[in-house]
């Protein structure tokens, strides 16, 4: 069975810190790694992708991948209450399927 | 911009009623997929289509169907609605050269009674 895993929280961190978000996967051949942002009671939106090992950032968003050690995270720097949300790690499982982590619940306190 | 409309925001329904979630997708996308989320549990892939009148299982397919007769349209068939079907549902598409690029739709909660 290939997993996602993620602390639930909430992480609770003050405004204008950095957020730090963390996901590990179990199936070594995923290529695709993605996260998306659900605020309360709203469907998943993208927010950020990755495909090679490494750092790509956009704007406060920064996500870093480690196939070796099948681990992926998010930073998210100067946070603002508007950050607070639940952030799901996705991994794409091949054959079309993507894999969703439970979320981490991200609270931001002004 | 991806618009991913879903049918109803809320529903619900009796147990044993044939219950059909309609999800309409505008950008020409040819993958559809359907999910239910639970708290704790994350999205969970019920079934996708690929191309037209084409299907494929997903993770927990038991006690739904679907249907696309149509590439902007995939409807959810819950044959016999039971209370452990009670849940969000989501609908997601993503255009065929990027799969896993999923663009969600606002979500029906349905509540089986």
């Amino acid at each position: 069975q290939k997993e996602v895993e993620q602390n639930s929280g909430p992480l609770s961190v003050p405004e204008g810190a950095i957020a730090s978000l963390n996901c590990t996967y179990s199936d070594r051949g995923s290529q695709s790694f993605f996260w998306y942002r659900q605020y309360s009671g709203k469907s998943p939106e993208l927010i950020m992708f990755i495909y090679s090992n490494g750092d790509k950032e956009d704007g406060r968003f920064t996500a870093q991948l480690n196939k070796a050690s099948q681990y992926v995270s998010l930073l998210i720097r100067d946070s603002q209450p508007s950050d607070s949300a639940t952030y799901l790690c996705a991994v794409e499982s091949g054959g079309f399927k993507t894999i969703f982590g439970a979320g981490t619940r991200l609270f931001v306190k002004a | 911009d991806v618009k991913v409309t879903q049918s109803s925001r809320y529903l619900v329904k009796r147990t044993g009623e044939k219950v059909f979630l309609e999800c309409v997708q505008d950008m020409d996308h040819e993958n559809m997929f359907w999910y239910r989320q639970d708290p704790g549990l994350g999205l969970r892939l019920i079934y996708f289509s690929y191309d037209v009148k084409m299907k494929e299982k997903g993770d927990i397919p038991e006690g739904y169907s679907v249907s696309r007769e149509k590439k902007e349209r995939f409807s959810l068939i819950l044959e016999s609605a039971s209370t452990n079907q009670t849940s969000m549902y989501l609908c997601a598409s993503t255009p065929g050269q990027r799969h896993y690029e999923q663009y969600f739709g606002p979500g029906t909660r349905l509540t089986v009674t």
